[in-house]
């Protein structure tokens, strides 16, 4: 199975400030068609995980652009331009190139 | 919008079985594939089991850790998909939210999810 490594395991922001996780996987996650299977969400309390970004970088529908991801392989990198309060909550990676499907491990974000 | 809304959870003994319904609207629904994905109140997330469509003979995959115990059905002419759990057991106790397969390997649309309690 693909291990999805996230760090750190909590994130405390000024409002206004960046954020910046990291998620390693134990394998490449590029596919043979050249896509990058690899994934971020949020997850805000009580609520299911929302999609932020999938293939590596794309936005989904209604994403803010102070969301970003990055990275190529095995390192990814998720970053929040300017944190909002709204952004609290929990962050997971999550790959897709192979069954079963692996979650990190999750980062919390909250606001100092 | 996508809306997908879960049932049937609830209170169950070890050994037990249950049936979970995920009813699924505002998509056409037999042509995604469809995940169960559960998490421990206050842990992570566990992918659980997917199902394929029509054209893909509605094959079916697993996590090891159900692979045996659960089965992942659909009816497309409810536009329902459904978890067969069996032989449940305390470790299965969990939230269990249906998923929207994209297409291009995105899960996007999660379900609020409903809880699966396995205790005597």
């Amino acid at each position: 199975d693909i291990v999805m490594t996230q760090t750190p395991l909590s994130l405390s922001v000024t409002p206004g400030q960046p954020a910046s996780i990291s998620c390693k996987s134990s394998q490449s996650l590029l596919g043979s068609d050249g896509k990058t299977y690899f994934y971020w969400y949020l997850q805000r309390p009580g609520q299911p995980p929302q999609l932020l970004i999938y293939e590596v970088s794309k936005r989904f529908s209604g994403v803010p652009d102070r969301f970003s991801g990055s990275g190529s392989g095995t390192d990814f990198t998720l970053k929040i331009s300017r944190v909002e309060a709204e952004d609290v909550g929990v962050y997971y990676c999550m790959q897709a190139i192979w069954f079963p499907l692996t979650f990190g491990g999750g980062t919390k974000v909250e606001i100092k | 919008d996508v809306q997908l809304v879960e049932s049937g959870g609830g209170l169950v003994q070890p050994g037990g079985s249950l049936r979970l319904s995920c009813a699924a609207s505002g998509f056409s629904f037999s042509d995604y594939y469809m995940d169960w994905v559960r998490q421990v109140p206050g842990k992570g997330l566990e992918w659980v089991g997917h199902i394929r469509d029509k054209g893909n003979s509605y094959t079916t995959y697993y996590a090891a850790s159900v692979k045996g115990r659960f089965t992942v059905l659909r009816d497309d002419s409810k536009n329902s998909v459904y978890l067969q759990m069996n032989s449940l057991k305390t470790e299965d106790t969990a939230l269990y939210h249906c998923v929207r397969d994209s297409g291009y390997g995105a899960r996007d649309y999660w379900g609020q999810g409903t809880l699966v309690t396995v205790s005597s």
